[in-house]
């Protein structure tokens, strides 16, 4: 594993079906972020941690989940799919300091049928 | 509300120069990212400013005026893989990005 790594890379998903979308990175940052993209959208929040061991919720965290059990794992997980949930969904994750970028897996793109 | 603005699209040819702006208002202010983001790629870091002024990285230069709440990415010698999209993000109070939509680069020969 060389950076961040998200699977899978792409799903078609039923309505009302359980979904977790897995995250690992191995430069042992500490915050981890999940994002979801949209057409004509900035990125969005969807939760983050700043630690192993804590989440937050970020600005559209309706719907979703996360667990941080240990520095390298963030998963997201979707409880009961919903069309509305359809879109690309970006793991990142950033070292110490408000001027350390972030690095980003290379996406989850989610179709929600 | 927190919002960031940037254009949705530009046109540039191939040689040239362009430069792509973005104003902020956020709930404070910890430094300002912009990222590349090819078509059905991550986006990628390109730079960081927190204080007033340019940075210079290559082709590359990015503008901050904190007081306008401004900032623009310049890109010189244009080349045809130039051609993606360009995100601005604000650091907040919370040291929460907050992102603009982005804006769709194209390059024309």
């Amino acid at each position: 594993i060389a950076g961040i790594t998200q699977a899978p890379t792409s799903q078609i998903l039923a309505a009302g079906r359980r979904m977790t979308l897995r995250c690992t990175q191995d430069m042992r940052h500490n915050a981890m972020y999940w994002y979801r993209q949209d057409l004509g959208l900035g990125l969005r929040l969807i939760h983050y941690s700043n630690t192993a061991g804590t989440t937050g919720k970020g600005e559209v965290p309706d719907g979703y989940s996360v667990s941080r059990a240990n520095t390298d794992d963030f998963p997201l997980t979707l409880a009961s799919a919903v069309p509305s949930q359809t879109s690309v969904y970006f793991c990142a994750s950033s070292g110490e300091g408000s001027s350390t970028e972030a690095f980003f897996g290379q996406g989850t793109r989610l179709t929600v049928v | 509300g927190q919002n960031i603005d940037q254009p949705t699209e530009m046109t540039a040819t191939e040689g040239a120069i362009v430069q792509i702006n973005c104003t902020y208002q956020t709930s404070g202010f910890n430094g300002l990212f912009w990222y590349q983001q090819h078509a059905g790629e991550a986006p990628t870091f390109l730079s960081y400013n927190v204080l007033d002024g340019l940075e210079e990285k290559g082709r590359f230069s990015s503008f901050l005026s904190r007081s306008k709440g401004y900032s623009y990415l310049l890109l010189k010698e244009l080349q045809m893989k130039d051609s993606a999209s360009y995100l601005c993000a604000v650091m907040d109070s919370n040291y929460q990005l907050i992102w603009g939509a982005g804006t769709k680069l194209i390059i024309k020969p």
